[in-house]
């Protein structure tokens, strides 16, 4: 089975960085997904990891390390709209399965 | 242009009931999924079809009935509802259910309330 952990909760600046880490158990290991949900709507996108590393993809950038069973999504330049909750997902040999999710509020 | 759609939006409901969500991705995608999220957030994976043949049934009590009549829709039908089946649903779809590509596109949700 899995065992997703992340912080349930984390509070930052408008402008600042925010880092959410993401460790996982998994019986078999085909990737590492992160998804942005605001509250009420549903989950999108944000980020796919198979190999070590880091990912850029604009503000955001996730990084994995398989040997160690650790990811974290990193947000850059936070503005308002990134007020969400961010929710690490792994897949396995068949499906996805996703944490509870880390919601982050943005302070001006 | 939606890419996955799911009616209803809301579904308030007696205990004892049953009801059906439908769901409809016009993606061109082979497979669909049947999400729950309960008041923790936990989103958890309940159906997936591929093709309309099912390949993924986890632990759900037999009152849920996945039903794929094509590729582009999957519905839910829950029997007996009782109060613990309040939850948000999610219809989700991917290109295909290899671990090489999984991105999956969700619906907006049934948020299903059982009074």
């Amino acid at each position: 089975g899995q065992n997703i952990d992340q912080p349930t909760e984390m509070t930052a600046t408008e402008g600042a960085i925010v880092q959410i880490n993401c460790t996982y158990q998994t019986s078999g290991f085909n990737g590492l997904f992160w998804y942005q949900q605001h509250a009420g709507e549903a989950p999108t996108f944000l980020s796919y990891n198979v190999l070590d590393g880091l990912e850029e993809k604009g503000r955001f950038s996730s990084f994995l390390s398989r040997s160690k069973g650790y990811s974290y999504l990193l947000l850059k330049e936070l503005q308002m709209k990134d007020s969400a909750s961010y929710l690490c997902a792994v897949r396995d040999d068949y499906k996805l399965s996703f944490g509870a999710g880390t919601t982050v509020t943005v302070r001006a | 242009d939606t890419a996955v759609s799911q009616t209803p939006k809301y579904l308030v409901t007696q205990m004892g009931n049953d009801k059906s969500i439908k769901c409809e991705q016009n993606l061109g995608h082979d497979t669909m999924y049947w999400y729950k999220q309960d008041s923790k957030k936990f989103l958890k994976i309940m159906f997936s079809y591929n093709n309309k043949e099912l390949i993924i049934n986890e632990t759900v009590p037999n009152r849920f009935s996945p039903k794929s009549p094509d590729k582009a829709h999957l519905n839910l039908h829950i029997n007996s509802l009782e109060l613990g089946d309040s939850a948000v649903y999610f219809c989700a779809s991917s290109q295909g259910d290899s671990p090489v590509y999984n991105e999956q596109f969700f619906g907006p949700g049934t948020r299903l309330t059982v009074l």
